[in-house]
């Protein structure tokens, strides 16, 4: 079974652009969620989605959204870039975001200029 | 909301020492207590969870103790070796029937280095 599968891994953006990154949840998973993780801050939680409903969010601006699809792909979005955004950005599924196990994908390195 | 402490920030051993790192959360609603090695570059991965029905849990040469009345949950690792050294992150949830879907609450990290 696949894993968790996330695009772009590596991106380099211009301060004021916008990013939009993509994650394929593990097959059968209908909870996909996204971290941030910087070395300041560490692993923080961004938004779960489970069935296109985004269910949970975390302390973090509006530029950061998301959506998921039908198929339980999932996009994150973040408008406007600062500097700050940079950041390993973590997608994560598991099948009902519950309580149950909680795999990630290997990452979007985005990097702000 | 939840807050998790994780102690040491940077633990050093030598191989075939124990390894153990400690964390404390602050909601006593959460019971799903989970524990990640994440590898230069690569990605968290799960090595052992534990649920607060359940003080203690092994595998192999890893294992997690839980208390829920001090909100602490601990991992050990025994029998060290090179390919242990990893930064390794505590979390935790409220698990099943609670209302932080997939929301883990994560520790600042212990770097775990194993001298050969």
């Amino acid at each position: 079974k696949a894993g968790v599968t996330q695009t772009p891994r590596y991106l380099i953006k211009t301060r004021g652009q916008q990013v939009t990154l993509s994650c394929s949840p593990i097959s059968g998973h209908r909870s996909v969620s996204w971290y941030q993780q910087t070395p300041g801050q560490g692993l923080q939680f961004l938004f779960e989605y489970f069935s296109e409903t985004q269910r949970n969010k975390g302390n973090f601006p509006g530029r950061f959204s998301g959506r998921q699809f039908s198929n339980s792909r999932s996009e994150m979005n973040v408008s406007t870039l600062e500097l700050g955004d940079s950041a390993l950005y973590l997608c994560a599924s598991s099948v009902q975001g519950d309580g149950n196990t909680i795999y990630f994908g290997e990452g979007s390195w985005l990097t702000v200029v | 909301g939840e807050n998790v402490e994780q102690h040491p920030s940077t633990l050093s051993v030598q191989e075939g020492d124990s390894a153990v790192i400690k964390c404390t959360y602050s909601d006593s609603a959460s019971n799903y207590f989970p524990w990640y090695k994440q590898e230069l570059g690569k990605r968290p991965q799960l090595i052992i969870d534990i649920r607060s029905n359940v003080g203690e849990k092994k595998d192999q040469r890893i294992a997690v103790t839980l208390n829920k009345t001090a909100k602490h949950f601990s991992l050990h690792i025994t029998e060290t070796q090179p390919e242990d050294s990893a930064v390794y992150f505590c979390a935790a949830s409220e698990g099943n029937g609670g209302t932080s879907y997939g929301k883990l609450t994560f520790g600042q990290g212990t770097i775990l280095t194993v001298h050969p």
